[in-house]
């Protein structure tokens, strides 16, 4: 079965610094792979997905992850947050075939907090 | 541009009461899925389906029922509401290779 652990629930950073939230997976075969955001009361946006390809994906906003097969990882980075990105963020892994295509597991989500 | 809307976005039942919620989209999706949200706990999977007229379990799919009968259209009902289904609820679909796109949800609380 598939699964993803976020292992920082809350995370507080400070306006103008770097960000990086972590992603672990666990899937027997190719996964695919998504970051999403959450603002309070608000459903959750795309902000990028890998398939297959470069390791490094670009997203909105922004915001880049990188695939790291050999570490189960897909962490998501910006170099530079500002006040908006304050949100509930989502890790989410998939299937690319099987029985299983199109359902998305997802992480418990990392709050991130924004210090001005 | 639409894209999925859920009905109705606040409800409260009495315990034993039931509802249906509503999802519809109108990207010609394929994939639909209803999710819930709990603190901490992320979203779980409660029941999808990969194409008009077929639903399937999830992981937390005890307490609802589905239906699928258009392909713009996935129903989810809660037919005796207990205490423990109070939660916000996701409707999310998707075509092949794409990421979700998810409605903005109901906020259901069970007294």
């Amino acid at each position: 079965a598939q699964s993803v652990t976020q292992p920082d629930i809350h995370i507080t950073v400070s306006e103008g610094a770097s960000l990086e939230l972590r992603c672990n997976y666990s899937y027997g075969a190719t996964p695919y792979l998504f970051w999403y955001v959450q603002s309070p009361g608000q459903g959750l946006q795309l902000l990028l997905k890998y398939f297959s390809g470069d390791t490094l994906v670009q997203g909105i906003k922004g915001f880049e992850a990188e695939f790291k097969r050999s570490q189960s990882s897909f962490n998501l980075r910006k170099p530079s947050v500002h006040w908006s990105d304050a949100a509930e963020y989502f890790c989410a892994v998939g299937a690319l075939g099987g029985t299983s295509y199109g359902k998305l597991t997802f992480g418990q989500g990392t709050i991130l907090t924004v210090h001005p | 541009n639409a894209g999925v809307t859920q009905t109705p976005k606040f409800r409260v039942l009495k315990t034993g009461q039931s509802m249906t919620l509503l999802c519809a989209q109108d990207m010609n999706h394929e994939y639909m899925y209803w999710y819930r949200q709990d603190p901490g706990m992320g979203l779980r999977l409660i029941h999808y389906s990969v194409g008009e007229g077929t639903t399937a379990k999830g992981e937390v799919p005890d307490g609802y029922n589905v239906s699928r009968l258009k392909k713009q259209n996935f129903l989810l009902g809660l037919e005796s509401a207990a205490p423990s289904q109070t939660s916000v609820y996701f409707c999310a679909s998707s075509g092949r290779r794409q990421g979700y796109t998810f409605g903005s949800g109901t906020r259901l609380t069970v007294v």
